[in-house]
Order: structure tokens, then C-alpha cells, then sequence
């Protein structure tokens, strides 16, 4: 059973647009959720996260959205630019002080120039 | 100067054989983990060490133990090696967990093993 899903394989944008990312839970015991990075053939980088008891965060181009009554978050990224064409990880917390991340199969973001 | 290294980048191995993948930090972490990428793409836990001590164990078979000689290294030797455990394995750290506050885990690059 799968508690975090990232429906969109993959997504294409073109440079200087928005793009948009999106995650769905199940467990609504997730008290905090990330996004993480990854470039091919490299480990996933922390790019950003929120609290469940907020419903936004934002850091430069990237900003994450939590709509904890439909469970769903969603990251921003405004202008895309080439650097960003990466996979994309939605992670949660599953237990408060326990660290571990139950992650969704990730979305291939292409930023087209 | 690499936070967190993993070696070997690939290997490729027969069924049956044992490897061990290493995993280093330089980040003065307390924490470090162990994840598998399987064909699917998720990323899934393993096991989660603090301060050499583990504390997270998910359903992993075990023919698959970790080992943590000091806090800044945690190697997994895998056992009778079967086709199914061809994967990318990475290592990540954190500091320790602290109730409410979350810190971000660092990932290492990914052990790419395949079994033939």
C-alpha cells in the first residue's frame, strides 16, 4: 500500500513558466512533509519542506503547498529553468522523532528552453 | 569534499555471492540510513541507525545486515545474493531526531548493484 503517490511519471515545461508538482498521502498521520532532487546518477537532494501545521512555505523560486484536508501537497517552481529538469521525490514523515521517510515514486520534470 | 560517500558506485554480481556496500559521512552526523530504490522507483526505507545503535528495521530480509563500526560509517552486507535485490541502494544521514523538529537526511550517490 502505497502512502504517497506522485501520479504524473513526468512533466514538461517550458523555460521561465511555472511548473507545478503534485502529491498525494494517505496517512493522515504525516506531520511533515519534503521535497527532494535528484539528478541522474546522484543521491537526492533536500530542496524543501513544510509542517503540517502550516499550509505554505516558500524558499526563492520553490514554494510548497499543504492542503491537509484533501492530502495533498503540492511545489511550485516559478521561473523553471533548465538546471531544474531532475526528478522530483514527495517524501512524509511517518512518525514524529523517528526520521523515517515513506517517499512517492517520483515525477521527471523536463524544462524545455 | 563529499558529505556522504558511498562505495562501490556499481557492482555486479552472480546470485549467491556476499557484498558489502560502504557508506561514509563527514557531516558529524548522529544518524544514518540505509534506503533501496527498487524497479518501481520508490525509495524506501531499510534500516536507521543513531549513534551505532539501530532504531529502524523495516521488513528486510535477513540475509541483509548493517553494520555500524562508529557513528560516521554504515556498511550493509547482503547475503545470498538473489535477483530480486538488484537495486540502487543509497545511504543517507541526518541528525538525531528531535520530537517535533525535523532535520533533513543527506544522500549519498547510490550503490547500483545488479545481480546476474
Amino acid at each position: 500500500d502505497q502512502q504517497v503517490k506522485q501520479n504524473s511519471p513526468s512533466l514538461s515545461v517550458q523555460e521561465g513558466r511555472i511548473s507545478i508538482l503534485n502529491c498525494d498521502y494517505t496517512n493522515s498521520m504525516f506531520d511533515y512533509f519534503l521535497w527532494y532532487k535528484k539528478y541522474p546518477a546522484e543521491g537526492p537532494t533536500f530542496l524543501i519542506s513544510i509542517s503540517s501545521i502550516k499550509d505554505k512555505n516558500e524558499d526563492g523560486r520553490f514554494t510548497v503547498f499543504l492542503n491537509k484536508s484533501a492530502k495533498h501537497l503540492s511545489l511550485h517552481i516559478v521561473p523553471s529553468q533548465p538546471g531544474d529538469s531532475a526528478v522530483y521525490f514527495c517524501a512524509a514523515r511517518a512518525i514524529q522523532g523517528a526520521q523515517k521517510l515513506v517517499f512517492g515514486q517520483g515525477t521527471r520534470l523536463t524544462i524545455n528552453p | 569534499d563529499t558529505a556522504v560517500s558511498q562505495t562501490p558506485k556499481y557492482l555486479v554480481t552472480q546470485m549467491g555471492n556476499d557484498k558489502s556496500i560502504k557508506c561514509e559521512q563527514n557531516l558529524g552526523h548522529d544518524t544514518m540510513y540505509w534506503y533501496k530504490q527498487d524497479s518501481k522507483k520508490f525509495l524506501k526505507i531499510m534500516f536507521s541507525y543513531n549513534n551505532k545503535e539501530l532504531i529502524i528495521n523495516e521488513t528486510v530480509p535477513n540475509r541483509f545486515s548493517p553494520k555500524s563500526p562508529d557513528k560516521a560509517h554504515l556498511n550493509l552486507h547482503i547475503n545470498s545474493l538473489e535477483l530480486g535485490d538488484s537495486a540502487v541502494y543509497f545511504c543517507a544521514s541526518s541528525r538525531p531526531p528531535g520530537g517535533a523538529a525535523y532535520t533533513e537526511a543527506f544522500f549519498g550517490q547510490g550503490t547500483r548493484l545488479t545481480v546476474v
